[in-house]
């Protein structure tokens, strides 16, 4: 079945560096792809959506300058979180939607951040 | 604006008995539902979804879930839960065409063996 491949499973870094995550799909193409945001104990949160040859559609409420998001090909898409702080320790997980014959998405393992 | 509401955050039930988680969603429109799965330390698994037809989905390891229009509502039952079934449960809808995933607050399910 599909496979997104999501990396780092967890970083951490301190205060004022940038991390980028990166998501591929393995066995298939991904034009589009969601980055969420899961706090513990909380729900998923969706930030944005990637697309492949454009500019990401971000939340409200979602800062774009400090978390960019490219789509740089057909298989991967990255979420860099700039100049990160504490509170932007979270999970982060990415998930691409299937074709139109199949309506399964396909999660990533997703990336625990923390900032020190 | 559109939402998905869980109302139960916390259950806790003894092995064997039956389940019954609630969704409920706030727009009017065309939806698809979906709920998931997240065992601990791993990663979201579908359980079952809906986009039309028969409102009583059966999904994996015997879940079900019945759509009612008219109370905008997906409740996930089982009728016997396993300790195994302990897990955080997610109720996900998507709207009209749209591929974008909302999601409940979650619903964390301890089974007492």
């Amino acid at each position: 079945g599909a496979v997104v491949s999501q990396h780092p499973s967890w970083v951490i870094c301190k205060s004022g560096t940038s991390v980028k995550i990166e998501c591929r799909s393995l066995d298939f193409q991904a034009t589009t792809m969601f980055w969420y945001r899961q706090f513990p104990k909380q729900s998923l949160m969706l930030m944005a959506t990637s697309n492949e040859g454009s500019k990401a559609t971000y939340e409200q409420g979602v800062e774009k300058d400090k978390f960019l998001i490219n789509h740089a090909s057909l298989t991967l898409s990255t979420l860099t979180v700039t100049s990160a702080h504490p509170e932007d320790s979270s999970f982060y997980i990415c998930s691409a939607p299937p074709g139109t014959a199949n309506y399964g998405y396909t999660f990533g393992s997703g990336t625990r951040l923390t900032v020190v | 604006a559109q939402s998905v509401s869980q109302h139960n955050h916390h259950v806790i039930l003894s092995e064997a008995a039956s389940l019954e988680l609630g969704c409920n969603y706030s727009y009017g429109g065309t939806v698809n539902l979906f709920w998931y799965v997240q065992y601990p330390g791993q990663h979201l698994q579908l359980l079952l979804k809906y986009f039309s037809g028969d409102p009583l989905v059966k999904g994996i390891k015997g879940f079900e879930a019945e759509f009612i229009k008219s109370k905008f509502s997906f409740n996930l039952r089982k009728p016997s839960v396993q300790w195994s079934d302990t897990a955080e449960y997610f109720c996900a809808v998507t709207r009209d065409s749209s591929y974008k995933l909302i999601f409940g607050s979650g619903t964390r399910l301890l089974v007492r063996p």
